[in-house]
């Protein structure tokens, strides 16, 4: 089974500062990885994902995530925050073989403070 | 392409009533799935389908029946509504598998009464 846990359910930045959302996951087999974007009123959208391939993933909108082996993490990064950034984020999880369930987190609020 | 359209936006069911959610998407997508999203639980896999005529369970299955007679549409069906079916619902698809990027639909804001 896999799951995928963020920690802090809302995170709080200011306008130019830097964004780091959590994710840690566990998978008893290699996973691919995903996290997505809910502005709001609206379903949610790819950011990027890990699939095995280049373990730093850039994405949409200057977001990048670091795929860690070791610290089973798959964190979510920019450098400077924007007004446009503030949603709520999900990361995902799925094993390269075996199911077709996506699994989800419970996702992280973020507000942007002008 | 108008991609995944979901019908009704919003609907509102006395208990015991049934109803059918209606999605589909015109990408020619082999995988389709529906979630519920409930506050403080992200999104939870209640049925999915990996090609027409083909469906299966997921995490929390329920109360909720599917098909997939086309590869075009996946609606969901709730036999006998129950306040613990009020949540957002959101159906999405992707080329052909569930490791594919997932597109998804608007939502279907459901409250059962």
């Amino acid at each position: 089974a896999q799951s995928v846990t963020q920690l802090g359910s809302h995170v709080s930045v200011s306008e130019g500062a830097l964004v780091l959302l959590r994710c840690n996951y566990s998978s008893s087999v290699p996973p691919y990885l995903f996290w997505y974007v809910q502005y709001p009123n609206q379903g949610l959208q790819l950011l990027l994902k890990y699939t095995s391939a280049a373990t730093l993933v850039k994405g949409i909108n200057g977001f990048e995530a670091e795929f860690k082996k070791s610290e089973t993490s798959f964190h979510l990064t920019k450098p400077s925050a924007h007004m446009s950034d503030a949603a709520e984020y999900f990361c995902a999880v799925i094993p390269v073989f075996g199911n077709e369930k996506l699994t989800f987190g419970t996702g992280t609020r973020l507000t942007i403070i002008p | 392409n108008a991609g995944v359209t979901q019908t009704p936006k919003f609907q509102v069911l006395k208990t015991g009533q049934s109803m059918t959610l209606q999605c589909a998407q015109d990408m020619n997508h082999e995988y389709m799935s529906w979630y519920r999203q409930d506050p403080g639980m992200g999104l939870r896999l209640i049925h999915y389908s990996v090609g027409a005529g083909i469906t299966d369970q997921g995490e929390v299955p329920n109360g909720y029946n599917v098909s997939r007679s086309t590869t075009e549409d996946f609606p969901l069906r709730l036999l006998s509504a129950a306040p613990s079916q009020t949540s957002v619902y959101f159906c999405a698809s992707s080329y052909f598998r569930a490791t594919d990027t997932q597109y998804f639909g608007p939502g279907t804001r459901l409250t059962v009464l």
